[in-house]
């Protein structure tokens, strides 16, 4: 029943390494997301895709890489990770510029 | 540039009070603005969103207000209870399609 999930939840990696978050919807929704949230709570998009199209495009370093095999799916790939890299990344959906629902969040950690 | 600013980090209440929390935007022309609300540990949760030619809208204790002219929306929480504790943003809609820019967020305690 879950609409929209993410894996994993919980990531505790070393600088260096290279990891992907994955995330699926299941609400037939067009439009994908990636959002960063920091310490402070503050949400900052990074990506959308909509029909499997990258439509936004945030400044973000180019380690970061999205990537949509198909609509309901949308994964993160995160190359170098870096010491800032640690926050909470939530992915989200909606159809158009409706509402938007968000996953549970992934805790990344670098150490 | 372009801000949303809402009010203070943290709002403290006392049960049964009404809880007002403010978005105050500069340098947008938003064509709608939502609220969503989120717990620890959790995803924002869609709340009420409301359009430019709208000035209010209602959802059973929820009442959020839009003034273009003020660049600033009030979201009210009336008769509040400690199960409305939690962070609450403000997010306009605008510029580029689908883009969701989302307020500095405020953390509302309600106690007994």
């Amino acid at each position: 029943d879950t609409a929209v999930s993410q894996t994993p939840k919980y990531l505790v990696t070393q600088m260096g390494n290279d990891k992907s978050i994955k995330c699926e919807q299941n609400l037939g929704h067009d439009t994908m997301y990636w959002y960063k949230q920091d310490s402070k709570k503050f949400l900052k998009i990074m990506f959308s895709y909509n029909n499997k199209e990258l439509i936004i495009n945030e400044t973000v370093p180019n380690r970061f890489s999205p990537k949509s095999p198909d609509k309901a799916h949308l994964n993160l790939h995160i190359n170098s990770l870096e010491l800032g890299d640690s926050a909470v990344y939530f992915c989200a959906s909606s159809q158009g510029q409706g509402r938007q629902f968000f996953g549970p969040g992934t805790r990344l950690t670098v150490l | 540039s372009q801000k949303i600013e809402q009010n203070s980090e943290a709002l403290n209440i006392q049960e049964g009070k009404t809880a007002t929390l403010t978005c105050n935007y500069t340098n947008y022309s938003p064509a709608y603005l939502q609220w969503y609300r989120q717990d620890p540990g959790r995803g924002p949760v869609f709340l009420l969103l409301i359009r430019e030619n709208e000035k209010e809208k209602r959802k059973e204790r929820l009442k959020v207000t839009f003034d273009t002219t003020l660049k600033q929306s009030l979201f009210h929480i009336t008769a509040s209870q400690p199960a409305d504790s939690a962070t609450y943003h403000c997010a306009l809609v605008g510029g580029t399609a689908s883009k969701l820019t989302f307020g500095t967020g405020t953390r509302l305690q309600v106690t007994l």
